[in-house]
């Protein structure tokens, strides 16, 4: 069974602080995505990373997928109360990246 | 109007009782899963479906079982309820002709407890 572990579980921090997430397996994945879900909704793709060492950024977020596609990372830079949510990255495999592994999770908490 | 549907959003049941859960989708994509989510061990797929003749266990398909009844149409069933089936359950849909490669794209969950 493969494994996704995300560190760390929980994050409350204050708006404008900086925050790395991190997303570790001793598998290998065809592509990893990034997904936040909010409190009563359903998680909502964020990202899609592809390649080892592929970096992407989406505003104030920064995705990185590692050189042997086993671990990834997401960076905010100045947190807003808005990032709130639980952020969960999903690892692709199967003959047609047709399956997801979901990571553990991390709930992140902006405060004013 | 969601794009992805479930049905109840909330239930509370008793032990032994047969629940069934469903979802419909209006995105006209083939691909379909049923996921439960419990805290610290993120989504962990119960059942998914490739198409309406194409059924597949996930990683903890026991004590369920699922119906593809249409291409929009996937039903989760729990026979015979138990309380560590208490969980959020989250049904998802994806396309991998899509551009974005095999997002998924879930329904706002269903919060079963069983007492």
């Amino acid at each position: 069974t493969q494994l996704l572990e995300q560190s760390p579980q929980f994050l409350s921090i204050q708006e404008g602080e900086n925050l790395t997430v991190y997303c570790n397996s001793s598998s290998v994945f065809s592509s990893l995505q990034w997904y936040r879900q909010e409190p009563g909704e359903g998680p909502v793709l964020l990202v899609t990373v592809v390649t080892g060492g592929e970096v992407k950024k989406l505003k104030r977020l920064t995705f990185q997928f590692g050189d042997a596609r086993k671990d990834s990372s997401l960076h905010i830079t100045a947190a807003q109360p808005g990032d709130t949510g639980l952020y969960l990255c999903a690892g692709a495999s199967g003959g047609t990246a047709s399956k997801l592994t979901f990571g553990t999770g991390t709930r992140l908490q902006v405060t004013l | 109007d969601a794009d992805v549907t479930q049905t109840p959003r909330n239930r509370i049941t008793k032990t032994g009782k047969r629940i069934m859960l469903e979802c419909s989708q209006t995105k006209g994509h083939d691909r379909m899963y049923w996921y439960r989510q419990d805290p610290g061990l993120g989504l962990r797929l119960i059942y998914y479906s490739f198409d309406v003749k194409d059924i597949n266990k996930g990683e903890i398909s026991d004590g369920y079982s699922v119906s593809r009844q249409a291409q929009a149409k996937f039903s989760l069933s729990l026979e015979s309820a138990i309380p560590n089936q208490t969980a959020l359950y989250f049904c998802a849909t994806s396309d991998p002709r899509g551009r974005t490669y095999n997002e998924q794209f879930f329904g706002p969950g269903t919060r079963l407890t069983v007492l």
